[in-house]
């Protein structure tokens, strides 16, 4: 599966747009591009899934560009719910999941 | 609640000592996945199931794990002779396992682990 690079971590205040990018250079034609969230004890929940151009659901948007080369996952308006890691995953087989260290996310008053 | 359940939530044992983690997937589904991950990282594979049979095993599953689904329900994770390395918290996930191997999985809450 190809390997992900994720900031470590990113810091925001309640009701900004956060972006977090993630690179997969030797992403292949077929992988498609996962993001979850894991808050502290609990396992990870998924937040959304593309494979090219944009994605956009209830809670996040998923920018791809035509490279497929890196994705942006998009939360608008963040609250302090929100504060929490973030993986980028890329495959085709979501039977073995292969999470990187993540993105922790805080997000402040 | 019709999510994934796991217990224990919490387990302390002594090293040497035997544990026996269960999970009970969403009903509907077929596929189980179970999951290792310690402090700071992102969960590892361990191993998964189609139904009750056992499909991959990652290398971390020492000879002194075993995990099983009888009758495809709800799995047990064992571990033999713990060793403090072991101290993790284990996930257990389900899916549908829809064509192409694509379906998001739904994790439960986990079992912390804590070998002294």
């Amino acid at each position: 599966l190809a390997k992900t690079t994720q900031p470590i971590s990113m810091d925001s205040y309640e009701g900004q747009e956060v972006n977090i990018t993630c690179s997969h250079n030797n992403i292949a034609t077929n992988d498609y591009i996962t993001w979850y969230q894991q808050f502290p004890s609990q396992g990870p929940r998924f937040i959304i899934q593309g494979y090219k151009t944009k994605v956009t659901n209830e809670v996040a948007s998923l920018f791809i560009p035509a490279d497929r080369k890196s994705s942006t996952l998009s939360l608008p308006r963040v609250s302090l719910s929100d504060t929490a890691v973030y993986y980028c995953l890329v495959g085709i087989n979501t039977d073995k999941l292969i999470f990187g260290t993540g993105t922790r996310l805080q997000v402040f008053p | 609640d019709t999510g994934v359940s796991q217990d224990p939530r919490h387990k302390i044992t002594k090293r040497g000592q035997n544990v026996t983690f269960r999970c009970d997937p969403i009903s509907e589904h077929n596929r189980l996945y179970w999951y290792r991950q310690t402090l700071g990282q992102g969960p590892e594979f361990l191993t998964y199931f189609q139904n009750e049979a056992q499909l991959e095993k990652s290398r971390l599953l020492s000879d002194r794990f075993s995990a099983e689904r009888p009758k495809g329900s709800f799995s047990t994770l064992e571990i033999q002779r713990t060793e403090q390395g072991d101290s993790a918290m284990y996930l257990c996930a389900s899916s549908p396992g829809l064509a192409g191997g694509l379906s998001e999985q739904f994790f439960g809450p986990g079992t912390r682990l804590t070998v002294l």
